[in-house]
């Protein structure tokens, strides 16, 4: 998948509990992202990123909180998971084009 | 208005069938254009671009037409592994967010 990492590909959660979707790219590229896809909604951006240290808001960012410490590495943070945010989420590098991983599948009862 | 759409589909085309989506974009500044493509529960991978002058690649024809703000992707002899959902998508410049249209589906039959 062009060198993006996510981790884990499934997870169930209890409505709030916290977690961390982890992303990982080995290809050096300064914009990462992050991805909700729903039936029938398409992709909606979270948050993004266009380099260590600098994040932004996308377009459905509530309830999600992101970092950048290094390049490699931009995590996704569900403070307190609620049953809306059960989705497919996909990160992905670069944005001329954009790469993605794998996705994860995750539920929130 | 949304930023890109496309018609949902499906598109259920017989095998050797020729078949085209449009994709329409409300930014008339939007500058890169791109065709994805995403099988049932995977993850979108990139077809191809869509530069100005339009582009071929095997079996895909891509074309921009920028008066109009549409891209269009054409696909000839259809094969069984060319049924997916079909993303249009575009940005403005490499500094900003892509914007990905809902998907077209395929579903080329026997």
């Amino acid at each position: 998948n062009a060198g993006v990492t996510q981790t884990p590909k499934f997870q169930v959660l209890k409505t709030g509990q916290s977690m961390t979707l982890q992303c990982a790219q080995d290809m050096n590229h300064e914009y990462m992202s992050w991805y909700r896809q729903d039936p029938g909604m398409g992709l909606r951006l979270i948050h993004y990123s266009v380099g260590a240290g600098i994040t932004d808001q996308g377009e459905v960012p509530n309830g999600y909180n992101v970092s950048r410490s290094t390049t490699e590495d931009f995590p996704l943070r569900l403070l307190s998971a609620a049953p809306s945010q059960t989705s497919v989420y996909f990160c992905a590098d670069s944005n001329q084009p954009q790469h993605f991983g794998d996705g994860t599948r995750l539920s929130i009862l | 208005r949304k930023e890109v759409e496309q018609d949902p589909g499906p598109f259920n085309v017989p095998e050797g069938a020729t078949v085209a989506f449009n994709c329409t974009y409300s930014n008339s500044a939007s500058q890169s254009f791109f065709w994805y493509r995403q099988d049932c529960r995977k993850e979108p991978k990139l077809l191809m671009s869509v530069y100005s002058s339009g582009n071929e690649d095997g079996r895909f024809t891509a074309q921009l037409n920028r008066a109009s703000q549409y891209i269009s992707l054409l696909i000839r002899d259809s094969k069984l592994s060319d049924s997916a959902t079909y993303l249009c998508v575009v940005n403005m410049n490499r500094f900003q967010k892509l914007v990905f249209g809902t998907g077209t589906r395929l579903l080329v039959s026997p």
